[in-house]
């Protein structure tokens, strides 16, 4: 059973490209979270997905940051116009229910220069 | 917002010496989950804390729970180089969010 698979592993970006991460879940788990993560800092709560609905992203950026995880393919996290401010490792969990370990992936670390 | 602090930032021991986390939530937590990350690596899930006052073990490492549910505690006894890595407490906020602590980062001289 293949685990959290995030790719690209790094993504190199220029300011004002956009940025597309993906995520597939572990098989037979329909709960997604993505966090951010900046060097020596935590994990900080962007969004959280069940298939086809955005459940909560009080923790995205209304501006240039969107998410989506559809019925069919990989769990996006898309950034529009990217700033150098941008640039951290983005992790994607999933689980199968709510009150659930999350297993995490390898993460996308983003640059933006 | 809901803020969880993890105290201390940093710590370094001596192979063989124990060591302390302290984890603190501005908000009662439904349960409360541990997870480690080492250099360059992702987390990964070590425990989940549930019920108050609530105590478990894994070999050297000793989870507790408070009893208001507001706070716990990652206790490891008599380190190894392998313990190196940052340690994350998540408090699961309502039914479905995780808030991660800000970690400690435990380095071990051999």
């Amino acid at each position: 059973n293949a685990g959290v698979m995030q790719n690209p592993r790094h993504l190199v970006r220029r300011r004002g490209q956009e940025a597309r991460l993906r995520c597939s879940p572990m098989k037979g788990h329909s709960h997604v979270y993505w966090y951010r993560q900046l060097p020596e800092e935590g994990l900080k709560f962007m969004v959280y997905l069940q298939k086809e609905n955005i459940i909560d992203e009080s923790g995205m950026p209304k501006e240039r940051f969107s998410a989506e995880f559809p019925k069919e393919g990989p769990s996006i996290l898309r950034i529009q116009q990217v700033v150098r401010g941008d640039s951290a490792a983005y992790f994607c969990a999933s689980s199968p229910g709510t009150v659930e370990k999350l297993f995490f992936g390898s993460g996308t670390q983003l640059s933006v220069l | 917002g809901q803020q969880v602090m993890q105290i201390p930032q940093y710590q370094h021991v001596q192979e063989g010496e124990d060591f302390t986390t302290y984890c603190n939530s501005s908000t009662t937590l439904s349960n409360i989950q541990w997870y480690k990350q080492r250099p360059g690596g992702h987390p990964v899930f070590l425990i989940q804390l549930v019920k108050s006052g609530e105590v478990k073990k894994q070999k050297r490492l000793t989870f507790q729970f408070g009893e208001a549910k507001k706070n716990s505690s990652l206790h490891i006894t008599a380190t190894q180089t392998t313990d190196v890595g940052t340690y994350f407490c998540a408090g699961l906020s309502g039914t479905y969010k995780y808030i991660f602590g800000t970690g400690t980062r435990l380095k071990v001289l051999a």
